[in-house]
């Protein structure tokens, strides 16, 4: 079955915009979490959600956000984008949390 | 605050070694472990799971224990071959995230 599909894969903005990830789950799965990968900070959680309900989120400031729409796909928005946002985004699904993580193969944002 | 850790972070071998990786955890209240591995600009690859109830999970050449009550888990890699040269990283599941550790830089040289 299919992996979990994130686009695009590379993104390349200015300070200031605004950007818009997506994310398609493995099929059937309900529960969707992001990352953000930088070399200083390693891979940080920003936000998880399931069945369209965002259940926890990381230490990110509010220009991070994201939603899950009803047949499980995700998108995170990131507003007035910094030159500090530049990282790979990775998100990951779940069928249930004891089952473990996919990953998908990421999106990298290079802000400049 | 739940905090991984990896040791070493950086290894070095010759082909055919066998080699093991380290994670350490600092809050025994998790559902599982995961080890994964990333190649250079890539996502996550999945290894091995351990679920909470378990002590060990074995795929291939590799094999995984955790040991929740002091908070360890290993990798062992048997016979290790140049295309084993990855990032490796454990991750331990808590209140539906994952908190990572800051992996371990493989290489294998022929």
């Amino acid at each position: 079955k299919a992996g979990v599909t994130q686009t695009p894969r590379y993104l390349i903005k200015t300070r200031g915009q605004q950007v818009t990830l997506s994310c398609s789950p493995i099929s059937g799965h309900r529960s969707v979490s992001w990352y953000q990968q930088t070399p200083g900070q390693g891979l940080q959680f920003l936000f998880e959600y399931f069945s369209e309900t965002q259940r926890n989120k990381g230490n990110f400031p509010g220009r991070f956000s994201g939603r899950q729409f009803s047949n499980s796909r995700s998108e995170m928005n990131v507003s007035t984008l910094e030159l500090g946002d530049s990282a790979l985004y990775l998100c990951a699904s779940s069928l249930e949390t004891a089952l473990g993580a996919f990953f998908g193969q990421g999106t990298r944002l290079t802000v400049v | 605050k739940q905090e991984v850790t990896q040791i070493p972070a950086a290894l070095s071998v010759p082909e055919g070694e066998n080699l093991v990786l380290n994670c350490s955890f600092t809050d025994s209240a998790i559902y599982n472990l995961q080890w994964f591995r990333q190649d250079p600009g890539k996502g996550l690859t999945s290894l091995l799971l351990i679920q909470s109830s378990q002590r060990e999970q074995t795929s291939g050449r590799l094999n995984a224990s955790l040991d929740k009550s002091s908070g360890r888990s290993t990798l062992y890699i048997a016979a290790s071959q140049p295309g084993d040269s990855a990032n490796y990283l454990c991750a331990v599941t808590g209140f539906q995230k994952l908190v990572f550790g800051t992996g371990t830089r493989l290489l294998v040289s022929p």
